[in-house]
């Protein structure tokens, strides 16, 4: 079974500050794994996603994700927050192995509030 | 704008009843997939659908089904509804089943 997990429900930073979402994951085989963004009222925008290669990995809207293999962990990073970035997150999980299928596991999310 | 477009946006019906919400994929998309999201379960996987076949199933109720059509539209029934389906259902597709999933703006149902 693959699960994700998201410790902190909020996360709040001053604008400019460096901005930092945590996940942990687990999944039988190796991982799939991504980050998606939901503003009120609207559905979950895809920001980026690991499959393989480098560990550090950008996506939209200067956002970028670290996967680590031995922590199991795939933090989402933004070096300087704006007010705009204040939104729910999600991170996702699938499991490589075609039997898995290809549903995406989410985490619980974590609201975002950044202050002017 | 995704791309994957939901009808309706609201749904408003009473206990027992029986709805159908349905999903457009992104153009070329062949892979159609089904959340469930509410606040105490979550964003919850259903189903997943590609080029008209079943292809995997998750947290669905015996009491949800759905089906994808030769033009590749999607559809959700819901029926017996309790108040407990309340719930945001958003729909999502992709090229395949390696690339990410782009989400729709969902319906959002209330069971009265």
């Amino acid at each position: 079974a693959q699960s994700v997990a998201q410790p902190e429900d909020q996360v709040k930073v001053a604008e400019g500050n460096p901005l930092t979402v945590k996940c942990t994951y687990s999944v039988s085989g190796n991982p799939y794994l991504f980050w998606y963004v939901q503003y009120p009222n609207r559905g979950l925008q895809f920001l980026l996603k690991y499959i393989t290669g480098d560990n550090l990995v950008k996506g939209s809207y200067g956002f970028e994700a670290e996967f680590n293999k031995s922590q199991t962990s795939f933090h989402l990073k933004k070096p300087s927050a704006l007010v705009s970035d204040s939104a729910l997150y999600f991170c996702a999980v699938r499991d490589m192995r075609q039997a898995a299928g290809n549903k995406l596991t989410f985490g619980g999310g974590t609201r975002v509030l950044v202050k002017p | 704008d995704s791309g994957v477009t939901q009808t309706p946006k609201h749904l408003i019906t009473a206990t027992g009843q029986r709805v159908t919400l349905r999903c457009s994929p992104r153009s070329g998309d062949l892979s159609v997939y089904w959340y469930q999201q509410s606040l105490d379960q979550g964003l919850q996987f259903l189903i997943q659908y590609y080029n008209g076949e079943e292809r995997a199933k998750g947290n669905i109720l015996e009491r949800f089904s759905a089906q994808q059509f030769p033009d590749l539209h999607s559809e959700l029934n819901l029926s017996s509804l309790e108040l407990g389906d309340s719930a945001l259902y958003f729909c999502a597709s992709s090229r395949t089943g390696l690339n990410e999933q782009f989400f729709g703006p969902g319906t959002r149902l209330t069971v009265l």
